[in-house]
């Protein structure tokens, strides 16, 4: 079957970095999204793997790795408003998105 | 600009009775979904829509129906809601479908069914 892992909650200090890690089984797969989501609000675009490697988007980055099945998100300098839930999902062969269930990075100060 | 605005935001609704969430978007999307989004689950694809015209299920159609009539428009309709279908209901468009192109979300639509 397919099937998304993501850690359910994550806590960590704002200025400092977090990762949160996301481990997919999909039936062929067309790239890994990660979509970040407020409490009570859409989520919203974040980044978008299909190559190997790390993309870096100012504080944050996504790395993919297809071999492993394994991706990561990585914030960097953390603020409060970065407090909320990152989703990510992988596309199967049929361009069909599989989520994982999220995971609640809450920031301390 | 607009994007996708979805209605109404809440709802409570008595078990039994008929309700139509309604979606519109301004981006000129071919593909639209909807969604339903529950604590500790995934986002998970009701109905979907490639193109005006055509409908699709997804991995829980049951007890739901949408049409497309037109590209703008994607209501989803409950028949005859069950508590079980309480949820927040989202839904989303991208430009084609059978891409990687990126999902964009209306604000949701709380249903509570009693």
């Amino acid at each position: 079957g397919q099937n998304i892992d993501q850690p359910t909650e994550m806590t960590a200090t704002e200025g400092a970095i977090v990762q949160i890690n996301c481990t997919y089984q999909t039936s062929g797969f067309n790239g890994l999204f990660w979509y970040q989501q407020h409490a009570g609000e859409a989520p919203t675009f974040l980044s978008y793997n299909v190559l190997d490697g790390l993309e870096e988007k100012g504080r944050f980055s996504s790395f993919l790795s297809r071999s492993k099945g394994y991706s990561y998100l990585l914030l960097k300098e953390l603020q409060m408003k970065d407090s909320a839930s990152y989703l990510c999902a992988a596309s199967d062969s049929n361009y069909q998105l599989i989520w994982g269930a999220g995971t609640k990075l809450i920031i301390k100060p | 600009t607009a994007g996708i605005t979805q209605a109404p935001t809440s709802q409570i609704l008595a078990a039994g009775r008929s309700m139509t969430l309604r979606c519109t978007q301004d981006m000129r999307h071919n593909a639209m979904y909807w969604y339903r989004q529950d604590l500790g689950l995934g986002l998970r694809l009701i109905h979907y829509s490639n193109t005006a015209g055509t409908t699709g299920k997804g991995e829980v159609p049951d007890g739901y129906s949408v049409s497309r009539a037109n590209t703008d428009d994607f209501p989803l309709t409950l028949a005859s809601a069950v508590p079980s279908q309480t949820s927040v209901y989202f839904c989303a468009s991208t430009r084609t479908s059978g891409t990687t192109g990126e999902l964009f979300f209306g604000e949701g639509s709380r249903l509570t069914v009693l």
